[in-house]
């Protein structure tokens, strides 16, 4: 079964419009890491966010991790098409950092 | 910095054929490097981990014959799908962990495997 689970699945949204994608475990979370992907392409380091309650930005992309640190939510505001694409949250729960497993995955994409 | 090379991006072979897929790290030394898997509009799926000297660690479910994985030197790790077949088709990334920064893990560009 998954353990991480992503929610929505996919979105579509209006450009300028503001969405959130959400990233939810049921064991606690020792590192969420949160990358975009374009279909066919690697992945694009976001955030890494480790502690309870904490919360990162850079450009117009917002992260944080929940107090129990068992979620994480994506906020992107006044979207634009280069935000067009695959989110995952990927999460290290050892907490040895030995692996990273992903979530679902949310497809985004932006309407001009 | 931090710098994941993954070749090639794409291959196409015929079935019964071995492909290697090759993941440098450029600027950093990886003592351990991961090996995904990724199906159409589907999220990435850890096949094993990549560990410099020893053996590689394989996720259940994940045929350590059919995926060999060598990590000879501490910037190279190199995933090998032996007598491939149509289903072996799919989207490989590599991965390493990255000690300084904030980075965490960095990923190569991927590779698109056709085995026709």
């Amino acid at each position: 079964s998954q353990e991480l689970e992503q929610s929505p699945q996919s979105l579509i949204v209006q450009e300028g419009k503001n969405l959130t994608i959400n990233c939810t475990s049921s064991k606690t979370l020792y590192g969420l890491y949160w990358y975009k992907q374009k279909y066919g392409e690697g992945l694009i380091f976001l955030m890494m966010l480790q502690k309870g309650g904490e919360e990162k930005s850079h450009e117009k992309i917002t992260a944080k991790l929940d107090e129990k640190k068992q979620q994480s939510s994506l906020h992107i505001t006044a979207s634009q098409p280069s935000h067009a694409g695959i989110y995952l949250c990927g999460a290290d729960r050892t907490g040895t950092a030995s692996k990273l497993t992903f979530g679902t995955g949310t497809r985004l994409q932006v309407t001009l | 910095g931090a710098v994941v090379s993954q070749h090639p991006s794409r291959v196409i072979c015929k079935s019964g054929t071995s492909v290697k897929i090759e993941c440098r790290s450029l600027d950093f030394q990886a003592t351990t490097m991961f090996w995904y898997r990724q199906f159409p509009k589907k999220s990435l799926m850890l096949m094993a981990t990549s560990n410099e000297g020893s053996k590689a660690t394989y996720e259940q479910g994940v045929e350590k014959d059919k995926f060999l994985i060598n990590h000879a030197s501490l910037t190279l790790s190199t995933l090998t799908v032996t007598s491939a077949h149509p289903e072996d088709s799919s989207f490989y990334i590599c991965s390493a962990r990255v000690s300084q920064g904030n980075y965490g893990y960095t990923f190569g560009s991927g590779t698109r495997l056709t085995v026709v």
